[in-house]
């Protein structure tokens, strides 16, 4: 497909769980970003990747969220040991330089029990 | 820090009216801004952008204004239409980091 890809669409997990959340942008794509959504919220900045440099990742909100890219394509961030406060819609998006457009994947919904 | 508020989290109009979402940032250096709507179970997408050589740019029916003397910024949707109901973002894209403001829930009275 043309757009960003995210999966899975929805995840029910255990507390204390690890889970792992995956984002394929646009191809051609150099900039991607997390962001978190809890229900009814705006958009929580998690982490933003650019090129080759190093990722920015000032609104990770706990050592328990990481991210890696990839090979500059593919995404996967990964929260380890749940808790119910991490139950959020996880929205991955994708931006070439010469525009500030963001491309949006549809998220992944992940519930924490 | 960098933020971008909305003045209003809800809004709800009458269908045919015309809605006006406003949205309010703290950088003064900003000078890119793009407003996205998200519609139920979607990720944001792109409606209309501005530059900040600009003070008004109009889309299809829709209109996004830029007051960079009080660091505001507004969109206006002629006609409101069902379809118009979602969440509204504005987002300061300027810097490297694209900041989003809170949201403003759009509903639309048939």
């Amino acid at each position: 497909g043309a757009g960003v890809s995210q999966s899975p669409s929805n995840k029910v997990t255990e507390k204390g769980k690890d889970v792992e959340l995956r984002c394929d942008p646009i191809s051609g794509h150099t900039a991607l970003y997390w962001y978190r959504q809890s229900l009814g919220q705006g958009l929580e900045f998690l982490i933003y990747f650019q090129g080759n440099s190093a990722p920015d990742k000032s609104g990770l909100p706990s050592d328990r969220f990481s991210a890696e890219r990839t090979g500059g394509s593919v995404s996967t961030l990964t929260i380890q040991r749940t808790q119910q406060e991490d139950s959020a819609v996880y929205l991955c998006a994708s931006s070439t330089l010469n525009t500030g457009e963001l491309f949006f994947g549809e998220g992944s919904r992940l519930t924490v029990l | 820090g960098e933020s971008v508020g909305l003045h209003l989290p809800t809004l709800s109009v009458q269908e045919g009216d015309n809605s006006i979402i406003n949205c309010a940032y703290s950088n003064s250096a900003s000078d890119y801004f793009i407003w996205y709507k998200q519609e139920s179970g979607k990720g944001p997408q792109f409606i209309i952008d501005i530059r900040s050589n600009m003070d008004k740019r109009q889309g299809q029916r829709v209109t996004v204004l830029l007051n960079k003397t009080v660091k505001h910024l507004s969109l206006q949707i002629a006609a409101t239409q069902p379809g118009d109901s979602a969440v509204y973002f504005c987002a300061d894209s300027g810097g490297f980091k694209t900041i989003f403001g809170a949201g403003t829930r759009l509903f639309v009275k048939a």
